[in-house]
């Protein structure tokens, strides 16, 4: 049974573009959540899809946005890259993310911006 | 708003020997699941153990086992017979038994840093 897949793994871009990653989430699993690494803050919870509604976001100014298509795959979108969005993001996924589901995680997606 | 502390920003032990890795939390909720994942250098995130907080059994997974002490809100992380590929991260994380809204989520710690001695 495949993992969860994140693409790219890596990836450069430069202030002010845009960037989409994407995660595909274990088969029969239809929650998908983000999250945000990095050294200062550690994980930060993005947003959270199920059945291609989200369900919860958090605390990320409307530069970050996700979606979830009908086959549970998911993206995210970061527009008007600042610096301080370096970081590490990882997807994970679960049966339908309520509380007592095992959560499982992609390798992430680093994203470095220049 | 619930909150999770790691105070061990490091941490070595030989191989073949025991660590605990400590882990703090903060919550008004009487139910609750506590966990401690792995981060390799890989970055993937691996679920190590899984404490439910209406369980008072301490959870065990082969060796590794949790010191759950609901009242002093804490759960450690103890590692018997280490082994070199233990060395990674280990992050404390929490999540509300509730599933409405902003409950639906991880909080974290910030992470220990384990080190492996041979």
């Amino acid at each position: 049974k495949a993992g969860v897949t994140q693409t790219p793994r890596y990836l450069i871009k430069t202030r002010g573009q845009q960037v989409t990653l994407s995660c595909s989430p274990i088969s029969g699993h239809r929650s998908v959540s983000w999250y945000q690494q990095t050294p200062g803050q550690g994980l930060q919870f993005l947003f959270e899809y199920f059945s291609e509604t989200q369900r919860n976001k958090g605390n990320f100014p409307g530069r970050f946005s996700g979606r979830q298509f009908s086959n549970s795959r998911s993206e995210m979108n970061v527009s008007t890259l600042e610096l301080g969005d370096s970081a590490l993001y990882l997807c994970a996924s679960s049966l339908d993310g309520t509380s007592g589901n095992t959560i499982y995680f992609g390798e992430g997606s680093w994203l470095t911006v220049v | 708003a619930q909150t999770v502390t790691q105070s061990q920003p490091e941490m070595s032990v030989q191989e073949a020997e025991t660590v605990t890795l400590s882990c703090t939390y903060d919550t008004s909720e009487s139910d609750y699941y506590l966990f401690w994942y792995k981060q390799p250098p890989s970055r993937q995130m691996i679920l190590v153990i899984r404490q439910e907080a209406y369980k008072q059994q301490n959870a065990t997974e082969n060796r590794f086992s949790v010191n759950f002490q609901k009242a002093a809100k804490s759960f450690s992380l103890k590692i018997s017979d280490s082994q070199l590929g233990d060395a990674a991260m280990y992050f404390c994380a929490y999540r509300s038994i509730l599933n409405a809204g902003n409950n639906r989520k991880l909080i974290w710690g910030l992470g220990t840093s384990l080190a492996v001695n041979p």
